[in-house]
């Protein structure tokens, strides 16, 4: 069993939707990272959070520690937004040097 | 700052070969990886460093090695390739250990075919 699963695989939306991606994760963990791959390849960082919520300008990023859950939210979604975002997760018992990642969740906005 | 710059963006390599990718970073970042991602998995670590002088392996360290004789590069070495390394490797660079406190900066990534 995966230690991050992503749901769901892919998505499709019209323009103005909103937009929810779900992580849930079987280990304990120090800190969550969501992070957007483009078309073209490069990945940037997004969010980086242990509790509660983060907002930045259209995405919202929330985490339950007891649930083992994380959602990243797009309100008013855009044909810009599609990407693949990717969750991962900093466990406590794994090596110092590394990340668990999800395999991703591809996200098709159309205009 | 041109953050993390990885060279080539493309290689074709027949079995056997080997080769460098390159990486640097211009941010003074102490912790620098490398992963690398296949169609279907999630990113994984091929190999770590926390600092000048200091590697470690990660979760698919075989056929790869590193070296990290300065702060800003982190070169990762395919040392006989093999069809099953084919794939987009890329490098990634924190202030400190990735995850807990500290974000990462990714490169743009290279995309490697070995025949």
């Amino acid at each position: 069993k995966n230690e991050v699963e992503q749901s769901p695989q892919n998505l499709t939306a019209q323009e103005g939707e909103f937009i929810t991606i779900n992580c849930s994760y079987s280990v304990g963990i120090s800190a969550l990272h969501w992070l957007q791959q483009h078309p073209g390849g490069g990945i940037v960082s997004l969010f980086m959070l242990s509790s509660g919520k983060k907002k930045h300008g259209r995405l919202i990023a929330t985490i339950n520690i007891q649930e083992k859950h994380s959602s990243l939210h797009i309100t008013a979604s855009h044909p810009r937004d599609s990407a693949v975002y990717i969750c991962a997760v900093k466990n406590y018992g794994g090596s110092q040097g590394n990340l668990i990642f999800g395999k991703g969740t591809k996200l098709s906005v159309k205009p | 700052n041109a953050g993390v710059t990885q060279t080539p963006k493309f290689q074709v390599l027949k079995t056997g070969q080997s080769m460098t990718l390159q990486c640097a970073q211009d941010m003074n970042h102490e912790y620098m990886s490398w992963y690398r991602q296949d169609p279907g998995m999630g990113l994984r670590l091929i190999h770590y460093s926390v600092g000048a002088g200091i590697t470690d392996q990660g979760e698919v360290p075989n056929g790869y090695n590193v070296s990290r004789s300065t702060t800003e590069d982190f070169p990762l070495r395919l040392l006989s390739a093999a069809p099953s390394q084919t794939s987009v490797y890329f490098c990634a660079s924190s202030q400190g250990l990735a995850g807990t406190y500290n974000e990462q900066f990714f490169g743009p990534g290279t995309r490697l075919t070995v025949l």
